[in-house]
């Protein structure tokens, strides 16, 4: 299967700092990548695919960008509401697999 | 706007098979060339994902389940649903009905989902 690793695995952050999070693909996927964030409790809610697009509805302060095996997730001054645990998910090859997470809390 | 239910027994007991229905409205199942999926989520842990069907009615499904995984869809009800063989403590988790076009982009609230005597 194809490996996803995210870093860091948390991060504390204040209201409206800028976060990076890491993904990192154990082989090339091209474009094929997708962010999630979910709160607790709650399913998880698509923010990004195809690496950089953003999903209808998403607050333009989240971006995303790479190709191949590193991928990043920005999040562009941080709000109350971003606190929550963020997954990438690769769907060039089954089967479809996803980061560990990455849990954004508050400083 | 597409709305996802997951519905099915919250408790399972070991060796017996977990059914469960996802009930899709504001989209069909059976057009639209979408995935239908299935994810689940032990307690505290991430997110896995097990199978899908396709619009066609193909599936796909992950190999560390594969032989015990069946997913259906009855277009008459526009549902799709998961049945998990032979299950253990180990697939005690919250499993999310999704629609995949672009990434998944519409998920279920997700139902727990516990095995035990």
């Amino acid at each position: 299967d194809l490996q996803m690793t995210q870093s860091p695995s948390s991060v504390s952050a204040s209201v409206g700092d800028r976060v990076t999070i890491t993904c990192r693909a154990s082989r090339h996927i091209n474009t094929w990548l997708a962010w999630y964030q979910q709160k607790p409790g709650k399913a998880p809610e698509l923010l990004i695919y195809a690496a950089s697009s953003l999903q209808g509805g998403v607050p333009s302060r989240f971006s995303g960008s790479g190709s191949g095996t590193d991928f990043t997730l920005t999040i562009s001054g941080l709000q109350p509401e971003d606190f929550a645990t963020y997954y990438c998910q690769q769907a060039n090859s089954f089967p479809f697999t996803f980061g560990p997470g990455t849990r954004v809390d508050i400083k | 706007q597409v709305q996802l239910q997951e519905s099915g027994p919250g408790l399972v007991k070991p060796s017996e098979t977990l059914s469960l229905t996802c009930t899709v409205s504001g989209g069909s199942v059976s057009s639209g060339s979408y995935y239908w999926n299935w994810i689940r989520q032990p307690p505290g842990k991430g997110l896995e994902w097990v199978g899908y069907i396709y619009y066609t009615g193909a599936t796909n499904y992950n190999p560390s389940l594969k032989s015990r995984v069946t997913i259906s869809a009855d277009t008459s009800k526009n549902q799709f649903s998961l049945q998990l063989s032979s299950v253990t403590a180990a697939d005690t988790a919250v499993y999310y009905c999704a629609r995949a076009d672009q990434g998944l982009d519409y998920w279920g609230p997700g139902s727990l989902v516990t095995v035990s005597s």
